[in-house]
């Protein structure tokens, strides 16, 4: 069955220290993944993506990511972590094989940046 | 350009009572997509509208819940005779749905509350 796991429910770091955030995958064809962010009280921002191609991608905020399809990841990652980078982040892919609409998200990963 | 929009932004009603939540997508987007967020969970798939197309219902939790795109454009979501477990976060999302353009726009969500 499809689906995305983040196994982390918060990450702490301090400013201007890396951080990484988890995700992993499982669909049955070639994925399609997506990272998002939500601030308090507003919806998701769209951050990145994996289509194909260069399996290190690069989105908003300085934020990457790296497909590793032998490990079925997708893990966020920022090399200086700002406190306003504090929200909470979903990786979410989409299936596509057979029910080629629908995205799977995970439960979401809180991030606390400290200063 | 304006983002997603949706109305209103919060929604308290009574256990029983019929509601209807509304999303105006971004202009051009042939896709719009419906989830449902509760309290520290991840987002759950309700339903999928694409162009013309017949809207992918799969994530309709009961027969209570429906939704209709009039015009390939607006978006209404209905939940008839609402529990206490409809409470919820309810948010629209837009996409282009063509090439690799799969990003979905979310609008700011409709908070539900049911006494």
């Amino acid at each position: 069955a499809q689906s995305v796991a983040q196994p982390e429910d918060q990450v702490n770091v301090a400013e201007g220290n890396p951080l990484t955030v988890k995700c992993t995958y499982s669909v049955s064809g070639n994925p399609y993944l997506f990272w998002y962010v939500q601030y308090p009280n507003r919806g998701l921002q769209f951050l990145l993506k994996y289509i194909t191609g260069d399996n290190l991608v690069k989105g908003s905020y300085g934020f990457e990511a790296e497909f590793n399809k032998s490990q079925t990841s997708f893990h966020l990652k920022k090399p200086s972590a700002l406190v306003s980078d504090s929200a909470l982040y979903f990786c979410a892919v989409r299936d596509a094989v057979g029910n080629f609409n629908k995205f799977y998200f995970g439960s979401g990963t809180k991030l606390n940046v400290k200063p | 350009g304006a983002g997603v929009s949706q109305s209103p932004s919060n929604k308290v009603t009574e256990k029983g009572k019929d509601v209807e939540l509304r999303c105006d997508p971004i202009s051009g987007h042939t896709a719009l997509y419906w989830y449902r967020q509760s309290l520290g969970q991840g987002l759950e798939f309700l339903i999928y509208f694409q162009g013309n197309s017949a809207p992918d219902k799969s994530g309709l939790p009961s027969d209570r819940f429906s939704a209709e795109r009039t015009g390939g454009s607006v978006s209404t979501l209905t939940i008839q005779r609402t529990q206490q477990e409809d409470s919820a976060v309810y948010l629209c999302a837009s996409s282009q749905d063509r090439g690799f353009t799969y990003e979905q726009y979310f609008g700011p969500g409709t908070r539900l509350t049911v006494t």
